[in-house]
């Protein structure tokens, strides 16, 4: 069964700041990694998608990378904002789960002014 | 506006009191699902929907029903809720299978 997780949980850094979040699996056999962002109260928001054949996505600030020989994912962001601060999701699609995508617990970025 | 909507957003009710809450998208995605949020948890599949008509379990199905009467709709059902599904729940749609996931913005259940 596929097990993912994210390290570390919490992480706060100076606005301005180059930062990475990781992401890992315990299955390779996976169909494409999500990573999503999550505000308090609010739902979440898909930021980018890698399937299994890719490397790396972008998207403006963000940069997913995909590593499935060794089970890695990571985010990386740009020159962070104080608008950057939520909390950031990784979730696996595995070949053979249906459709349901197994979540990491989350990383809770504070970016601070 | 291309969008996951679900109602209520915030529900308090007693236990064996059943409840529905609904779901529905208007992108005309094949794919919809339910997910659960709890602390220390993370988020967990309860069921999800390849079409109409047709349902699957994800990893906690019990003691929740769903069904798929029309392509945009999706409602959560708990017969007899009891304590242990106080959560937060949220509801996400796909055009189709290993595509981007676009989520609801969260039913946050407390059952007493």
């Amino acid at each position: 069964k596929q097990e993912v997780t994210q390290i570390p949980a919490a992480l706060s850094v100076p606005e301005g700041e180059n930062l990475v979040l990781n992401c890992s699996f315990t299955d390779s056999a996976i169909y494409n990694l999500q990573w999503f962002r999550q505000d308090p109260g609010k739902g979440l928001t898909s930021l980018l998608l890698i399937q299994s054949s890719q490397r790396e996505q972008t998207s403006g600030r963000l940069n997913a990378s995909l590593d499935k020989s060794s089970g890695r994912s990571t985010l990386y962001i740009a020159a962070s904002q104080p608008g950057d601060s939520a909390t950031y999701l990784c979730a696996a699609l595995n070949n053979n789960a249906g459709n349901m995508l197994t979540f990491g617990g989350g990383t809770r970025l504070m970016v601070k002014p | 506006e291309a969008q996951v909507t679900q109602n209520p957003r915030y529900l308090i009710t007693v236990t064996g009191k059943k409840l529905t809450v609904t779901c529905s998208q208007n992108m005309n995605h094949e794919y919809m699902s339910w997910y659960r949020q709890d602390p220390g948890l993370g988020l967990r599949q309860i069921y999800y929907s390849m079409n109409v008509e047709v349902t699957d379990k994800g990893d906690v199905p019990e003691g929740y029903k769903v069904s798929r009467k029309e392509k945009r709709n999706f409602p959560l059902i708990l017969e007899s809720p009891s304590p242990n599904q106080t959560s937060l729940y949220f509801c996400a749609s796909t055009p189709h299978w290993g595509t981007e996931a676009f989520f609801g913005q969260g039913t946050r259940l407390t059952v007493v």
